[in-house]
């Protein structure tokens, strides 16, 4: 089974700023990919970003970066510019290429200041 | 496009009743659809794996009894909780995949199941 682990229950950061959240997952699959996804308050998921283990490149989109460190098994989220409409609840969560199945980390909650 | 649905998206019921929620993907076929439960400020839990046309697969520790999961077409998953109790009140989320190749999940906007 695939352990998903975010470390931080809470983030806070400046607006404009940029914080980082961190993800570790545990496998022994090879194959597999790797998301972050996004919860705000209307608890309507959306996803923020994605990354196939089989590339090397970080995958970015916009202000969301991710540092993906596939031997420290490491996969973390770099936002930056911080917008008080990126408050929210961040999942980072892992599928395994064989069945598609979505395992979630606990979940970070990040709070953007004003 | 990849629009799920929910219906309905908030239910009150009492203990002892069935409840169904319905899961639709508006805009595309999708073969796979999952279940989870989410409660207050957690994380969600994969309940089970819905394909259309097959019995749903169960993820451990979950009560196929209780959560009946049937998936008639290939818009429409339907989670059924069987003499609910204050307990099964959650937050459920369905998802759907779209293309396997592009291996995304859509979600629907959840459904808020309160027993009382």
């Amino acid at each position: 089974a695939q352990t998903v682990t975010q470390s931080q229950p809470e983030m806070s950061v400046q607006e404009a700023e940029t914080v980082t959240l961190s993800c570790t997952y545990d496998t022994s699959e090879s194959n597999y990919y790797l998301f972050w996804y996004k919860q705000p308050p209307s608890r309507q998921m959306i996803l923020v970003i994605r990354q196939e283990a089989y590339k090397q490149q970080n995958a970015t989109e916009n202000r969301f970066s991710v540092n993906f460190q596939k031997a420290a098994k490491s996969f973390s989220l770099k936002i930056s510019d911080s917008q008080l409409g990126d408050t929210a609840m961040y999942f980072c969560a892992f599928m395994k290429r064989a069945d598609y199945k979505l395992s979630f980390g606990a979940g970070t909650t990040v709070t953007v200041r004003a | 496009g990849a629009v799920v649905s929910q219906h309905p998206s908030w239910v009150i019921c009492k203990s002892g009743t069935s409840v169904k929620i319905e899961c639709r993907s508006l805009d595309f076929q999708a073969t796979t659809m999952f279940w989870y439960r989410q409660f207050p400020k957690q994380s969600l839990m994969l309940m089970a794996t819905s394909n259309e046309g097959s019995k749903a697969t169960y993820e451990q520790g979950v009560e196929k009894d209780k959560f009946l999961i049937n998936h008639a077409s290939l818009t429409l998953s339907t989670l059924t909780v069987t003499s609910a109790h204050p307990e099964d009140s959650s937050f459920y989320i369905c998802s759907a995949i779209r293309d396997y190749l592009d291996n995304e999940q859509f979600f629907g906007p959840g459904t808020r199941l309160t027993v009382l």
